[in-house]
């Protein structure tokens, strides 16, 4: 009965430097989602995937931002050339599909990311 | 998506009822009404979700009026274990389910 965890619960890194945050969602949702909330911010949504499929990358604030999911489970979300701004805390969040209107997401504790 | 607008911050004091509205002035006909509640360090936890008049479930009663402009959550004899911040993003009942995240309402819980 384990939950959405993501790892690490914490990363500090250099401004310049890649990052990579991992998701691994509840066994068996197929709809995975990556929300950013920055300090004293609401939720903003970044990516969502069905199955390894990412039809919806609106979120994405910018090239240097990708993520992928790989067998239907773990998603890593990679930010590249990481700037001062883009720190936050990343919250995944996972449901058993989308496209319904009951089905709640559960969400991890999230990464807190920090970019000195 | 629609834009949802929430007072900022209250207290209310343990064993009150707690009521908190939300406004959704751009909600569209196929969105629901959904309510998350998040504490410091940790991911939003969903806590009721509807689409018209009132929805009772064992934690909370949401009231949505014929309109749908606006919702108000209702916490019953709150604890000290309800102070967390909540959120009311609306949720297309098809395609991807992406919420949109308002700011929240800071509910504090006074001893």
């Amino acid at each position: 009965g384990a939950g959405v965890s993501q790892s690490p619960s914490n990363k500090v890194t250099e401004k310049g430097k890649d990052v990579e945050l991992r998701c691994d969602p509840i066994s068996g949702h197929t709809a995975l989602y990556w929300y950013r909330q920055s300090l004293g911010q609401g939720l903003e949504f970044l990516i969502y995937f069905q199955g390894n499929s990412a039809p919806d990358k609106s979120g994405l604030p910018s090239d240097r931002f990708s993520a992928e999911r790989t067998g239907g489970s773990v998603s890593t979300l990679t930010i590249q050339r990481t700037q001062q701004e883009d720190s936050a805390v990343y919250l995944c969040a996972s449901s058993s599909l989308a496209g319904g209107a009951y089905n709640e997401q559960f969400f991890g504790p999230g990464t807190r990311l920090t970019v000195l | 998506l629609a834009k949802t607008t929430q007072p900022i911050s209250m207290d209310s004091y343990e064993g009150q009822e707690v009521n908190i509205t939300c406004s959704h002035n751009n909600i569209a006909t196929n969105d629901y009404i959904t309510w998350y509640q998040q504490f410091p360090s940790q991911g939003p936890r969903f806590i009721i979700q509807g689409y018209k008049t009132k929805v009772t479930n064992e934690v909370a009663s949401l009231f949505i009026p014929a309109d749908r402009k606006s919702s108000t959550l209702s916490l019953p004899r709150v604890s000290l274990s309800d102070t967390a911040v909540y959120y009311c993003p609306p949720k297309t009942a098809y395609g991807n389910n992406r919420l949109a995240f308002g700011k929240g309402n800071q509910v504090v819980v006074i001893p």
